[in-house]
């Protein structure tokens, strides 16, 4: 099976960029998505296709993927940014998710 | 706007089965563009996806959970199901159905239901 491997956490501070990798096997060769998810609400698609933003996402978020990382960068980190971020690819006709990683804005 | 509620009992027991209940507004499931999934999340823990169904009848299951779970869609309600049998404490979880596309083969989720959270105790 595909493994993704992400960092359990990831401090930033405030204004600054927070970077939060995703590893796994040559996983620049795949399509990478990420996900934010505040305490108890449902996970928000904020990044696709490794580096396009779906509409109502602020520019401060991006992507790349090459390798075996893919990240996810914040820039200019805001209090609202604190959240978990988890990255998702499609591989072998199945859905595989990172495990997650909390994002703490100092 | 797309719009996804998750539905069905809050708690079942030991070895039963739970059944849960999307309804989707907003977009027709059978529009042809969309897979729909179910994703799991137990407390404090990350995300697992269960399963996907197309209106065609295309199922693709998670292999870990593959031997307890059906996907059934409902046009005439525009409504996606899951069964989930022989559950145990393990399956205590927030249970999200979710708006499944891209295509090419390579797939996200683009919309999510609020989810719903069911607990397996006696």
């Amino acid at each position: 099976s595909y493994d993704l491997t992400q960092p359990l956490s990831v401090s930033v501070a405030l204004g600054q960029t927070a970077r939060i990798t995703c590893g796994g096997n040559n996983i620049g060769s795949k399509n990478v998505h990420w996900y934010q998810q505040n305490p108890g609400q449902a996970p928000v698609l904020v990044i696709y296709r490794d580096t396009n933003r779906p509409s109502g996402i602020p520019e401060r978020f991006s992507g790349s993927n090459s390798g075996n990382t893919a990240t996810l960068t914040i820039s200019r980190a805001q209090a609202g940014d604190e959240a978990d971020y988890y990255c998702q690819v499609w591989d072998s006709n199945t859905h595989k998710f990172g495990g997650g990683t909390k994002l703490t804005v100092l | 706007q797309v719009q996804l509620q998750e539905s069905g009992p809050g708690l079942v027991k030991p070895s039963q089965t739970l059944s849960l209940t999307c309804t989707v507004s907003g977009d027709s499931i059978t529009s042809g563009s969309y897979y729909w999934s179910w994703i799991r999340q137990p407390a404090g823990k990350g995300l697992e996806w269960i399963g996907r169904i197309y209106t065609s009848g295309s199922i693709r299951y998670n292999p870990s959970l593959k031997s307890r779970v059906t996907l059934s869609v409902d046009t005439s309600k525009n409504q996606i199901s899951l069964e989930l049998s022989s559950v145990t404490a393990a399956d205590t979880a927030v249970y999200y159905c979710a708006r499944d596309g891209g295509g090419y083969g390579d797939y996200y989720f683009d919309y999510w239901g609020q989810g719903t959270l069911v607990t397996v105790s006696s």
